[in-house]
Parts: C-alpha cells; structure tokens; sequence
C-alpha cells in the first residue's frame, strides 16, 4: 500500500542551527513529492514540490529538500533555523497517474529554542 | 493566487446534529478534496470530488457525506454528528490530472468540537 512515513513527531532545535525533517514514502512509481507547512490554527502552506529531473529542490522560506531513489526518502533542510519556522511539517506523496491519490505523513512538529 | 475558503474557523456542535462545513475555491480547480486532521495521523481524505455532482469515497467516509452542485463550492456533510468526529477539517482544491502536477492548495481549516 502507498505509504507515507515521517520518523520523527517532534524536533527540537535551537534558534540558528541547522535542520533536518526525514521523509521515507512506499509507492509502486515514484512519486511526485511535497512538503507542506502547517503554522497554529492554519491550513497548510506548499514549501516545495518535487516531479523529476534536478534531485535538489529549492523551496520558499530558505527551505531545500533531496530526492533520493535509492533510500525513497525526500528530506527536508534548512540551513539556519529561525524562530519562526517552529510549525508542524507534512511531507506527501502524490501518484503521478492519479492526482486524488495524494499520502500524507503523520507530521512532524518543530519547536525553535531561543 | 489560489484562495480557498472555509465557511467556518471554530464550530461547536451538539451530538446528533446535522453539520455542514463549506468550502469555497476561486481558482476554477476541477478537483476539491475534504481531509480532517487528528494528531499523530496526519491527514486523511474523507470524499474528493472531481467534477460537479462527481464524487469518489476517500478512506474514512462513514459518518460523512458531501455535496457538489457548483463547480468552486464542495460541502462536508456530518448527518449526525458524533463526539469522534471532533477534529480538525481541511478543505483543499487542485488542478485535474491532465493539467496539473498533484499540489493541492489547502483552506485554513475548520476546527469542529462535538459535544
């Protein structure tokens, strides 16, 4: 079945360090790949999306993520936290023959030290 | 920009009552999905609609049902509601597959108690 799995349900970081969000997906093709950001009490917000070619993708908010075949893991980074990045963070995987068929990770939270 | 609507952001409702949730698109997207958000499972799509009066079962659609009489308007219906239906709602709309690449866009999220 198509899977999406995010490992970690709440980082913690200080404020300037780096970051790093795991995604690990289970589909027959692969697929097309996103990262949503969920701020309190708000819907989510795209960060980045993933269909093909470059393996490194660059989002909004200084957010990257890598594509990786080998590993079926599309991670999340971000260089230099800031405080206002502490959100809840969904990955998803999208079927690339059906777009209704979109899996979502159980999230992961992100709380920012001072 | 794409801008998706909900009726309501806080909603309390009483156990048995008939409950609407509204969303709204104005971005002439085909396709409208309806997911609710419980912690530690992350999304799960109830119904998705993709054209009007067209609609497909999600992976938890009992308890809920939807409507689609117009293209940029998707509602979820709760016939009865029950205290496990206490949860976050998340409308959300998409380009259809032929011209589009999977992104949906969300609406800010209806936050629905049962009493």
């Amino acid at each position: 079945a198509q899977s999406v799995t995010q490992p970690d349900i709440h980082i913690t970081v200080s404020e300037g360090a780096s970051l790093e969000l795991r995604c690990n997906y289970s589909y027959g093709a692969t697929p097309y790949l996103f990262w949503y950001v969920q701020s309190p009490g708000q819907g989510l917000q795209l960060l980045l999306k993933y269909f093909s070619g470059d393996t490194l993708v660059q989002g909004i908010k200084g957010f990257e993520a890598e594509f990786k075949r080998s590993q079926s893991s599309f991670n999340l980074r971000k260089p230099s936290v800031h405080w206002s990045d502490a959100a809840e963070y969904f990955c998803a995987a999208g079927h690339p023959d059906n777009n209704n068929d979109m899996r979502f990770g159980a999230g992961t939270r992100l709380t920012v030290k001072p | 920009d794409v801008k998706v609507t909900q009726s309501s952001r806080y909603l309390v409702k009483r156990t048995g009552e008939k409950v609407f949730l509204e969303c709204v698109q104005d971005m002439d997207h085909e396709n409208m999905f309806w997911y609710r958000q419980d912690p530690g499972l992350g999304l799960r799509l109830i119904y998705f609609s993709y054209d009007v009066k067209m609609k497909e079962k999600g992976d938890i659609p009992e308890g809920y049902s939807v409507s689609r009489e117009k293209k940029e308007r998707f509602s979820l219906i709760l016939e009865s509601a029950s205290t496990n239906q206490t949860s976050m709602y998340l409308c959300a709309s998409s380009l259809p597959q032929r011209e589009g690449d999977n992104e949906q866009f969300f609406g800010p999220g209806t936050r629905l108690t049962v009493l």
